[in-house]
């Protein structure tokens, strides 16, 4: 999991509320990840930055909001308007965008909604 | 569109025996392929990558993957599989994109 520590491991939320999830990497890598992976699914991509201020949607954004103040942190908001925000999310970084960069991943939150 | 797929939801292999975990991709162009591992409950962990040269990727932990262009395929591969080299391996492609496509994910199950 290297220099990527995501906060909390587990959270439990009531619907209705809007969560956010913390991602921190101390590796000064530009770029960052949101993935959400569900069983039998694989990863699908939420949000990325490829630089401080600056951040686009992934595949399945509808729902989540993100912001990139620091270079070291990319939180995570899941908002009331993601309709089944149960999953496992991770956090990854690589050193810059693009194709032959590989992504290092955080250890993981495991959000629960009732 | 840019694809990958996994054909085997599960591969079981006896300890010391070979392993191969496959995975063929789908992109216009010189495809960059990767492989990473994932244990339970964790992050995904890097095992190696294909960009471009040599076919024959050797990476983490003793796995190694061959690229096939012909056959469109990078499947993973050990010589000697271990108990503790069960988990659930993903298969990822990217091109020209700083987003990586994965698979749905193969879990190995190595007996003893």
């Amino acid at each position: 999991d290297g220099g990527i520590t995501q906060s909390p491991k587990y959270l439990f939320r009531k619907e209705g509320q809007n969560v956010t999830l913390s991602c921190e990497q101390n590796l000064n890598h530009d770029a960052m990840y949101w993935y959400r992976q569900d069983p039998g699914q694989g990863l699908r991509l939420i949000y990325y930055s490829q630089i401080v201020n600056d951040f686009q949607k992934g595949d399945i954004a509808e729902g989540y909001s993100v912001s990139r103040e620091k270079k070291e942190s990319f939180p995570l908001t899941v908002t009331s308007a993601q309709k089944n925000p149960t999953a496992f999310y991770l956090c990854a970084s690589s050193a810059a965008s693009g194709a032959s960069y590989e992504q290092y991943f955080g250890p993981g939150t495991r959000l629960t909604v009732t | 569109a840019q694809s990958v797929a996994q054909p085997e939801d599960q591969v079981n292999v006896a300890e010391g025996n070979p392993l191969t975990v496959k995975c063929t991709y789908s992109v216009s162009g010189n495809p960059y392929l990767f492989w990473y591992v994932q244990y339970p409950n964790r992050g995904l962990q890097f095992l190696l990558k294909y960009i471009t040269g040599d076919n024959l990727v050797k990476g983490s932990y003793g796995f190694e993957a061959e690229f096939n262009k012909s056959q469109t395929s990078f499947h993973l591969k050990k010589p000697s599989a271990l108990v503790s080299d069960s988990a659930l391996y993903f298969c990822a492609v990217n091109r020209a994109t700083d987003k990586l496509i994965f698979g749905t994910g193969t879990r190995l199950q190595v007996f003893p």
